[in-house]
């Protein structure tokens, strides 16, 4: 069963302080791997999209990296700010194609940036 | 701002209780997709449609229902309500079938008393 697992489940840092959020998958193989932020009671809002030839990709302060053969991912956040306080959610999608049913969604990790 | 739309915001209803949630996917996107969040749950997929079509289906009851219209807007109907189907309701739109990348709509929180 595909499954992707991302750790920690929560994260307290400092604000201006950096942090990385890991994401661990079993999807094989794989055509893509999404990182999102969803803010309390909002919808996720994409941050990276990576193909498994990828292995980095930026999007300002965020930073995401994959390694496709230890089917790692991690998420990095450069400089936080209080507005990154929000749930990160890792999303896998298999090779082939397919529809929604195929994605594999992470359970996500909680930050949250204090003064 | 996504540009996908889904109304109302908030609805709070009854056990027993039928209710209909509505989402208008962004301007050129075929597919829309339906998912639940429970209080701190993940996103669960329930049903994802294209042009009109039902192309892929999750872990939806089968009291729960959707549809999407020749203009493309999609329909999530909840019948018989229960206590525990109190979540975030999001819907997704994309521009293919195959996975794409998903834009989410801005939820409607349902609350079953």
């Amino acid at each position: 069963k595909n499954q992707v697992e991302q750790s920690p489940q929560s994260l307290i840092i400092l604000e201006g302080k950096n942090c990385t959020l890991q994401c661990n998958y079993t999807v094989s193989p794989f055509s893509n791997l999404r990182w999102y932020k969803q803010d309390t009671g909002r919808g996720p809002v994409s941050l990276t999209i990576m193909t498994f030839s990828e292995n980095t990709k930026s999007n300002g302060r965020y930073t995401a990296t994959l390694d496709a053969d230890t089917k790692q991912s991690s998420l990095h956040i450069t400089a936080s700010q209080l507005s990154d306080s929000a749930s990160y959610i890792c999303v896998v999608s298999p090779a082939g194609g397919g529809g929604g049913n195929k994605l594999t969604f992470g359970t996500g990790t909680q930050l949250k940036v204090e003064l | 701002d996504s540009g996908v739309t889904q109304t109302p915001k908030h609805l709070i209803t009854a056990t027993g209780q039928r209710v209909t949630l509505r989402c208008s996917p962004r301007s050129g996107d075929l597919s829309v997709y339906w998912y639940q969040q429970s209080l701190d749950q993940g996103l669960q997929f329930l049903i994802q449609y294209y042009n009109g079509e039902e192309r892929a289906k999750g872990n939806i009851l089968e009291r729960f229902s959707a549809q999407q219209f020749p203009d493309l807007h999609s329909e999530l109907n909840l019948s018989s309500l229960e206590l525990g189907d109190s979540a975030l309701y999001f819907c997704a739109s994309s521009v293919a079938f195959r996975q794409g990348e998903q834009f989410f709509g801005p939820g409607t929180r349902l609350t079953v008393l």
